[in-house]
């Protein structure tokens, strides 16, 4: 089956600092990968829309400065939250779709990083 | 813009028991339809899924779940709860030409009860 990765699976870090989450793609190539964020007890939202070989797709409100996407291969993908504050602690978790984004693919959901930002 | 509701953040069954979640779509035009479940700390796996075809879809773990266009649902059922089914549950439309966006509910958190 399909597997994705994330790396690390939790991550504590300070205030000010930047912290990088790997995303990839074990046995499939993905164009499109996909940034959640899910709060305690919340349910996911979509930060950003990444493509290999292009700029990174942002959802309204998420700040592209803070949250950097490196989509730089056709198995990883990476976001970097940068200058990382308390508030920005949650649970990241990306998603890769094999296949064109134009036509409907199941994606496949990574484990998830802990991010804890002190 | 599209939006899910699931009625119910908390659900509380006896094992052996029915499993009913909720899940309601707002929509013009009907989406595809996705349950996934998440354990503790962990991330989406895929329950199952209506793209097109019949609308009762069956997925792993003895869920299922049942396409209404006329009342934009999709609700889950799974007959009989077990221990394993405790977690958190999530509804999921994307609209068919929008690049595989996923547009989550809010989750119902199951708790089964001995």
């Amino acid at each position: 089956g399909a597997v994705v990765s994330q790396h690390p699976s939790w991550v504590i870090c300070k205030s000010g600092t930047s912290v990088k989450i790997e995303c990839r793609s074990l046995d499939f190539q993905a164009t499109t990968m996909f940034w959640y964020r899910q709060f305690p007890k919340q349910s996911l939202m979509l930060m950003a829309t990444s493509n290999e070989g292009s700029k990174a797709t942002y959802e309204q409100g998420v700040e592209k400065d803070k949250f950097l996407i490196n989509h730089a291969s056709l198995t990883l993908s990476t976001l970097t939250v940068t200058s990382a504050h308390p508030e920005d602690s949650s649970f990241y978790i990306c998603s890769a779709l094999p296949g064109s984004p134009s036509s409907y693919n199941e994606q496949f959901f990574g484990p998830g990083t802990r991010l804890t930002v002190l | 813009a599209q939006s899910v509701t699931q009625l119910g953040s908390h659900v509380s069954v006896s094992e052996g028991a029915l499993v009913l979640l909720r899940c309601n779509y707002s929509s013009s035009v009907p989406p595809y339809l996705f349950w996934y479940v998440q354990y503790p700390n962990q991330g989406l796996q895929l329950l199952l899924k209506y793209t097109t075809g019949a609308t009762l879809v069956k997925g792993i773990n003895g869920f299922e779940a049942e396409f209404k266009k006329s009342e934009t649902s999709f609700h889950l059922t799974k007959p009989s709860a077990h221990m394993s089914d405790a977690a958190e549950y999530f509804c999921a439309v994307t609209p068919k030409a929008a690049g595989n966006k996923l547009t989550f509910g809010g989750g119902t958190r199951v708790l089964v009860k001995p």
